[in-house]
């Protein structure tokens, strides 16, 4: 069976340019969430998609983050623009049974 | 709001060490616990997880055993490989069915032969 997809794996942007994740979960698997992991600190969450639809993104910087999931497979998170402080990696996980929870490897971004 | 607090590292053990990494909770409700591993290069893994209290959860030698009375969820392994040096972060799941996951900041541990 296919891990959750990330991609680019490694992206270097100049503040202030925008940027595009892309991740493709385990196939049938309902939930998928966005996770940001700083250096130094464990991931913290940034949306959850049931399916097609939102159920969390009180943590989402919306005036510059947004996600999307179409037709309730893969999704898109952008940064528009991007800050210092967005530098990070981008987490990805998938899950089809509660708390069970797959991820995949993570785009590591900086922003210079 | 929730939270989980691990001991920091990074922890240094010689090969066949006993292993223990601390790990603190603070919740409303009945969390679940869990115990994510990152090797290097690679995605967080769940290595073990405990629903309720005085479960114990064991995966490859770890093991954890949820504490209600001390909100703790301990990691323990009795001998430790080279190839346990990876970092390892505790978190929880809240009860409110959204299984979102709440992390700690992680604790690298380095064995050597």
């Amino acid at each position: 069976e296919a891990g959750v997809a990330q991609s680019p794996r490694y992206k270097i942007i100049e503040k202030r340019q925008s940027v595009a994740f892309w991740c493709n979960p385990i196939s049938g698997h309902a939930t998928l969430y966005w996770y940001q992991q700083i250096l130094g600190q464990g991931p913290k969450l940034l949306i959850q998609f049931q399916n097609n639809g939102v159920v969390d993104d009180s943590q989402l910087p919306k005036d510059r983050f947004s996600a999307e999931r179409l037709k309730g497979v893969d999704s898109t998170l952008k940064i528009q623009p991007a800050k210092l402080e967005d530098s990070a990696v981008y987490l990805c996980a998938s899950s089809f049974q509660a708390y069970e929870q797959y991820f995949g490897p993570g785009t590591r971004l900086t922003v210079t | 709001g929730d939270s989980v607090t691990q001991m920091e590292g990074p922890v240094t053990l010689s090969e066949e060490a006993f292993l223990t990494i601390n790990c603190t909770y603070t919740a409303t409700g009945y969390p679940s616990l869990f115990w994510y591993v990152q090797y290097p290069g690679e995605g967080l893994q769940l290595l073990l997880k405990a629903t309720k209290a005085d479960d114990k959860g064991s995966n490859k030698g770890f093991e954890a055993t949820y504490r209600k009375e001390t909100t703790s969820f301990h990691l323990e392994k009795g001998s430790v490989q080279v190839s346990d040096s990876a970092v390892y972060f505790c978190a929880l799941s809240d009860s409110t069915g959204f299984q979102k996951l709440v992390f700690g900041t992680g604790t690298r541990l380095l064995v050597s032969p």
